[in-house]
């Protein structure tokens, strides 16, 4: 894998259901892995930055995990809530002063 | 209250015409980049800068040119080289020093539009 992908590009679910959705990266040379929520009308803000292989991170009902090895990242969220409509951006940096690669983004809708 | 600053909101440029995009950050962040988005694609690597009177082109800077005098400005120039320049322009800066969690904060973009 060359760049950052993600999928799925776009993702519509109830308010209360559970979703996931992937990041897949080249884990040559790897750094970090960022996610970020990019609300309509805001700026993208950072949700979790992880650097381990294996690391898992949460953040209320969101959290996610990272495989470096194998170079993918999972970003769950539970009980979806209609302020978690977003797009959600995975981005890997190489290197300490390698900059962040971004993929482009999950869409995500959730109807009350 | 810190963070990143980025002006106009909207702009108009006619064609033939330069036009320079502002990003202005007050936290004290070593670097600073610029993103361009356009639908259905990701963020895309225009330009960065890593230290004062430094920078380097990303993965699309053909037709930008930019500049870094002080650590807290980073101007973008969309110039009239660039064939294709309406679209969504996204500073960003981080602090390349210390943590390697750091992250990325960013402005609330540009939209702009030729006419």
């Amino acid at each position: 894998i060359l760049n950052v992908e993600q999928s799925p590009q776009s993702l519509h679910v109830q308010e209360g259901d559970s979703t996931n959705f992937t990041c897949s990266f080249p884990s040559s040379n790897f750094y970090a892995l960022h996610w970020y929520r990019w609300e309509t009308a805001k700026s993208p803000e950072a949700l979790f930055v992880m650097t381990l292989n294996g690391d898992e991170k949460k953040k209320g009902r969101i959290s996610a995990t990272l495989n470096t090895k194998e170079g993918y990242s999972y970003l769950y969220i539970k009980g979806s809530q209609p302020e978690d409509s977003a797009t959600y951006l995975c981005a890997r940096r190489g290197g300490s002063q390698g900059n962040l690669i971004f993929g482009k983004g999950t869409k995500l809708s959730v109807k009350p | 209250d810190g963070g990143i600053t980025q002006s106009p909101k909207y702009l108009f440029r006619k064609e033939g015409q330069n036009v320079t995009l502002s990003c202005e950050q007050n936290l004290n962040h070593d670097a600073m980049y610029w993103y361009r988005q356009d639908p259905g694609q990701g963020l895309r690597l225009i330009y960065y800068s890593q230290i004062v009177n430094d920078f380097q082109k990303g993965d699309i800077a053909e037709g930008y040119s930019v500049s870094r005098e002080k650590k807290e400005s980073f101007p973008l120039t969309v110039t009239s080289a660039q064939k294709n320049p309406t679209a969504f322009y996204l500073c960003a800066s981080s602090n390349l020093s210390g943590r390697r969690n750091t992250e990325a904060f960013f402005g609330q973009g540009t939209r702009l539009t030729v006419v």
